[in-house]
């Protein structure tokens, strides 16, 4: 099976623009649909991203997801970062037996 | 309003099961399946396999196969999520979520904390 790989933590400043990495190991990161979960401490997962770039309601726009095939990695991205948007971040897709698989996870600081 | 609402913790021993239920209201319940996901502490998240809410058709992740059952009682609206032969590195909150709909949002349960130790 393929695993997801993301960088253990990234940080930035309010205001600013932050991108977070998913790379697919072996096969195609077209292939399957890329999923975004921010996770906060006490809190249950929620959906930033479905379907590579997909909001569901109530996201603001600030989040945006994309893929690159030529990296074969999927990507988020959150501008104007706010305080609140701290958080672990984790990227999922589906195996060719529509197992989810998840990544390790991104630790998003915002200073 | 889409509710998914879970058991309360638990502290097993070693060897033992644990069964988690995850109580929903507000959608029809057969429409949409549930999966299960485990985070332990100080871990990142883990899918353990999902169950149909229409035809409790499941798919369990391999790393489970061996030791999870997902059932459901569609007349109560409920999902459960059973581990077997329970091990130390089993302790972990595990949460329910329902399929995605079309406007793409899907829900969680709050959440379960399973310990487990001697």
């Amino acid at each position: 099976n393929f695993m997801l790989i993301q960088p253990h933590s990234v940080s930035e400043s309010p205001g600013k623009t932050v991108t977070i990495s998913c790379t697919r190991s072996s096969g195609s990161i077209a292939s399957n649909y890329v999923q975004w979960y921010q996770k906060r401490p006490g809190s249950s997962p929620t959906t930033v991203i479905y379907e590579e770039s997909q909001r569901p309601s109530g996201v603001p726009d600030r989040f945006s997801g994309s893929i690159d095939s030529s990296s074969n990695s999927a990507s988020l991205t959150i501008s104007g970062l706010k305080t609140e948007d701290e958080g672990d971040y984790y990227c999922q897709s589906y195996d060719s037996s529509r197992r989810w698989v998840f990544g390790g996870g991104t630790k998003l600081t915002v200073l | 309003q889409v509710q998914l609402v879970q058991s309360g913790g638990e502290v097993k021993k070693p060897g033992a099961s644990v069964k988690v239920s995850c109580k929903t209201s507000g959608y029809t319940f057969i429409s949409y399946g549930i999966s299960w996901v485990r985070q332990a502490p100080g871990q990142g998240l883990e899918w353990m396999g999902w169950i149909s809410g229409y035809d409790d058709s499941t798919n369990y992740a391999q790393k489970f196969q061996d030791r999870v059952t997902m059932t459901t009682d569609t007349s109560r609206s409920i999902g459960y999520m059973e581990l077997r032969s329970l091990r130390s590195d089993d302790t972990a909150v595990y949460y329910c979520a329902r399929d995605r709909d079309m406007p793409g949002n899907d829900f969680w349960g709050q959440g379960t904390l399973v310990t487990v130790s001697s």
